[in-house]
């Protein structure tokens, strides 16, 4: 079975400043796929981010980046230019190629400071 | 797209109650997904359908606990008799599957209904 770990249960950053939520999982398998959701306050579960195991290049969409190491079966998420909407608890998720089926971290929660 | 739509927002019941939660996807996904997220247990995959039909129910807690997707554009799940204990956030989430080609394994979640069992 497939286990995702964010080791880091809580941080906090300055705003505009450059921060870095850690993930690691563990599987045996070769095809599978990695995203980043974002839960605000208001509780829904935002896609943030999302990596194909195959693809060597990091995904980015605007201020958020992935660094995906396969071979370190890390994958973590780096939020530059911090604002405050970017409160919020973040889940790494680990999904087996043709699953469709997730398997999520316990989330880190990131408070950004004014 | 709307996105995946859930009602009701927020549902306050007294314990016996029947509590049946909705869920309509987004328009075109074959996946439709019913999670529950508590801060003791984190975020469980409850049962999820492909095409209408049940596929994996395992996670689905008591008998008390069943789901329906009568059509591709509604499903529901329902609580009957809900307990304290069945206080949660409930998400609804859908994916678009194998047949088409771009981020079919991609889900989207709804806004989830946030139930609290007196």
């Amino acid at each position: 079975a497939q286990t995702v770990t964010q080791s880091q249960p809580e941080m906090s950053v300055q705003e505009a400043e450059t921060v870095t939520l850690s993930c690691t999982y563990d599987t045996s398998e070769n095809n599978y796929y990695l995203f980043w959701y974002k839960q605000p306050p208001s509780r829904q579960m935002i896609l943030v981010i999302r990596q194909e195991a195959y693809k060597q290049q990091n995904a980015t969409e605007n201020r958020f980046s992935v660094n995906f190491q396969k071979a370190a079966k890390s994958f973590s998420l780096k939020i530059s230019d911090s604002q405050l909407g970017d409160t919020a608890m973040y889940f790494c998720a680990f999904m087996r190629g043709g699953s469709y089926i997730p398997t999520f971290g316990r989330g880190t929660s990131l408070i950004v400071h004014p | 797209d709307a996105g995946v739509i859930q009602s009701p927002r927020h549902e306050v019941t007294e314990m016996g109650q029947e509590v049946t939660l909705r869920c309509k996807p987004i328009s075109g996904h074959d996946y439709l997904f019913w999670y529950r997220q508590t801060m003791m247990r984190g975020l469980e995959l409850l049962i999820y359908f492909n095409n209408n039909v049940p596929i994996d129910d395992s996670g689905m807690p008591e008998d008390r606990f069943s789901a329906k997707m009568p059509n591709a554009s509604f499903s529901t799940l329902k609580i009957q008799p809900s307990e304290p204990r069945d206080s949660a956030v409930y998400f609804c989430a859908s994916s678009l599957g194998r047949r088409r080609g771009g981020r079919q394994e991609t889900q989207y979640f709804g806004p989830g209904t946030r139930l609290l069992v007196l």
